[in-house]
């Protein structure tokens, strides 16, 4: 079974930390995506990779950045946390085609105080 | 620019009943439209799904009925069961190697025993 796994499923963080969310996927699929999902507005992407190194902008990427350095890990970075981030963070993996199945990790419930 | 937009945001159905929930796409390239269910907890996980070149496809109780020129899809259930009581989710992609994909907003249903 793919198995989509994110570091943390809760996390706290002040206004103003650096903040990292970590996901790894063991399936060697090529694409990664990152959402945040928010009661009423669903499933927003925030940053898709296609390839190692290699990122698309979302919907919303504004105060967030990404980095793949391998094809496994795909990490989310919020550069200086805002409470308005506080949200459901949800992690995807795919192979490299758009009709292919998504799978999702648990999700981190990040709380910016 | 919200891509894929879904109604109703939620629904409540009695046991044994039909549960409909429906969907809209603006970009005529989309070719792949999959319905995700999450679970409270859960990341969400492929339903079903379907192609433009088809205008239904049936999975047990779960139908997608599309209709490419009216630009909607939709998804049925069929005697809905308490255990059907979950956040579903519409979406479309494209199918190519670098094809992000597009939720809808998402529609919370309650299955009343």
């Amino acid at each position: 079974d793919v198995k989509v796994t994110q570091s943390s499923r809760y996390l706290v963080k002040r206004t103003g930390e650096k903040v990292f969310l970590e996901c790894v996927q063991d399936m060697d699929h090529e694409n990664m995506f990152w959402y945040r999902q928010d009661p009423g507005l669903g499933l927003r992407l925030i940053y898709f990779s296609y390839d190692v190194k290699m990122k698309e902008k979302g919907d919303i990427p504004e105060g967030y950045s990404v980095s793949r350095e391998k094809k496994e890990r795909f990490s989310l970075i919020l550069e200086s946390a805002s409470t308005n981030q506080t949200s459901m963070y949800l992690c995807a993996s795919r192979l490299g085609q758009g009709n292919t199945e998504a799978f999702f990790g648990q999700g981190t419930r990040l709380t910016v105080v | 620019q919200q891509q894929v937009k879904q109604s109703p945001q939620s629904l409540i159905v009695q046991k044994g009943g039909i549960s409909i929930i429906n969907c809209a796409y603006e970009n005529t390239a989309f070719d792949y439209f999959p319905w995700y269910q999450q679970f409270p907890g859960k990341g969400p996980a492929l339903l079903i799904a379907i192609r433009p070149d088809v205008s239904e496809k049936k999975e047990g109780r779960f139908t997608i009925s599309f209709n490419k020129s009216a630009k909607q899809f939709s998804l049925h259930i069929m005697d809905s069961q308490p255990g059907d009581s979950a956040t579903y989710f519409c979406a479309a992609s494209i199918t190519s190697s670098a094809s992000k994909i597009i939720f809808g907003s998402g529609t919370r249903l309650s299955i009343r025993p």
